[in-house]
């Protein structure tokens, strides 16, 4: 089945610093990969699409200067989260599909500690 | 709005003691109906799909059914490995579009 695999699973930095996360998708090529973010038990919350080749699509609120995205190949999209804040730790997840019907795959998640 | 709402919010039960989850949806032109599992600290592993009211699909313990408003996950004699947050979701619009979760439900099977 496709997979989609998430580096780093875990990041502590210091508040200021900026953090990249990449998603991959190891099996099947993905023109679109979809950023959420969850809080402590809550659920996933659309951040932004990132398309190939193009620029990324932000959800009503996202800081877009903030959460950096760049999808420069059909196998890798990256989630930069700039000059970081308390408030931006959260965990982080991304998400393909390998073909236009098939479901969501997710990764295993990035958990983001600002300190 | 379309949305996608979750109930309960939590789940307590003891081992096979069976129990439904419940997803109601708002969205217009359904396409798909999506259940997932998420364990603590990882991502939603995918459950089920379903596309019509009347679909079911069974998968160990779990199966899902859908009507035309909204879909049960129904555990049957659930172990304790079942414990998990169950989470829908549906896309908005069809094609290569992004799914809108519901809250979940958060279960716990008590040995």
């Amino acid at each position: 089945g496709a997979v989609v695999s998430q580096h780093p699973s875990r990041v502590i930095c210091k508040s200021g610093t900026s953090v990249k996360i990449e998603c991959r998708s190891l099996d099947f090529q993905a023109t679109t990969m979809f950023w959420y973010r969850q809080f402590p038990k809550k659920s996933l919350m659309l951040m932004a699409t990132s398309n190939e080749g193009s620029k990324a699509t932000y959800e009503q609120g996202v800081e877009k200067d903030k959460f950096l995205i760049n999808h420069a190949s059909l196998t890798l999209s990256t989630l930069t989260v700039t000059s970081a804040h308390p408030e931006d730790s959260s965990f982080y997840i991304c998400s393909a599909r390998d073909h236009g019907n098939s479901p969501l795959h997710f990764g295993n998640g990035t958990r983001l500690t600002v300190t | 709005e379309d949305q996608v709402t979750q109930s309960p919010e939590a789940l307590r039960l003891q081992e096979g003691e069976s129990s439904s989850l419940n997803c109601s949806y708002t969205v217009s032109g359904l396409r798909g109906l999506f259940w997932y599992r998420q364990d603590p600290g990882k991502g939603p592993e995918f459950l089920f799909t379903l596309y019509s009211a009347g679909e079911e699909k069974e998968k160990e313990r779990l199966k899902a059914t859908l009507t035309k408003k909204e879909s049960f996950l129904h555990i049957t004699a659930p172990k304790p490995e079942d414990s998990a947050t169950y989470l829908c979701a549906a896309p908005l619009i069809s094609g290569n579009t992004p799914l809108v979760f519901g809250k979940g439900t958060r279960l716990s099977v008590i040995a």
